[in-house]
């Protein structure tokens, strides 16, 4: 495709139920990025991918969040046991290259209420 | 670590008019870039504009400029001549550090009346 794409686009699931979001990069792109955003908030950093390598996981919120990329390109997100403070838009990004000038491209994201 | 402040939760302008949204930041890097992103409703995050720090010369794409204090960490966007496709959520985000993630502000909503 020609951009970044995200499915589910809506996703809906009950407390407790565990939930996989699925982010399909740019194809080559190297560097990719999760970001949460809360309703009415900008989107915090949740974890970053260099090729298959998780190198920062520094803003996973808690161990029942996972993140994985194991041949480089497609990215999940795992949410364990979601609790209603998971809602949020989950937005996955790529760039080309590393380096702190690279272009972002965003997904349009996975909207994920917990009920 | 990188702070982010956007003082102004919404903004609204006249079509053809300009508007500024202003945007402070702090960081601990040496070498950094900052970014200008719009979000309309459509939820996908679309690149306005992107500055060096280390450069002094203000950006400009189109209708789209900065205006970059780097001594006062200060980095607003000019929009010129608006047009009702302007309107959307804009986001301040610098970008520095050993993983380069971009840390954003809380956002602007930028309204434009015909």
């Amino acid at each position: 495709g020609a951009g970044v794409s995200q499915s589910p686009r809506y996703k809906v699931a009950k407390r407790g139920q565990d939930v996989a979001l699925r982010c399909d990069p740019i194809s080559g792109h190297v560097s990719l990025f999760w970001y949460q955003q809360a309703l009415g908030q900008g989107p915090e950093f949740l974890t970053y991918f260099q090729n298959e390598a998780q190198l920062d996981k520094s803003g996973l919120p808690s161990d029942r969040f996972f993140a994985e990329r194991p041949e480089g390109s497609v990215s999940t997100l795992k949410i364990q046991r979601t609790q209603q403070e998971d809602s949020a838009v989950y937005l996955c990004a790529s760039s080309p290259r590393q380096g702190p000038s690279e272009k972002l491209f965003f997904g349009s994201g996975t909207q994920l209420s917990v009920l | 670590a990188q702070t982010v402040t956007q003082s102004q939760p919404e903004m609204s302008v006249q079509e053809a008019e300009t508007v500024t949204l202003s945007c402070t930041y702090d960081t601990s890097e040496s070498d950094y870039y900052l970014f200008w992103y719009k979000q309309p409703p459509s939820r996908q995050m679309i690149l306005v504009i992107r500055q060096e720090a280390y450069k002094q010369q203000n950006a400009t794409e189109n209708r789209f400029s900065v205006n970059f204090q780097k001594a006062a960490k200060s980095f607003s966007l000019k929009i010129s001549d608006s047009q009702l496709g302007d309107a959307a959520m804009y986001f301040c985000a610098p970008r520095g550090g050993s993983n380069y993630k971009l840390t954003f502000g809380k956002g602007t909503l930028l309204t434009v009346n015909p």
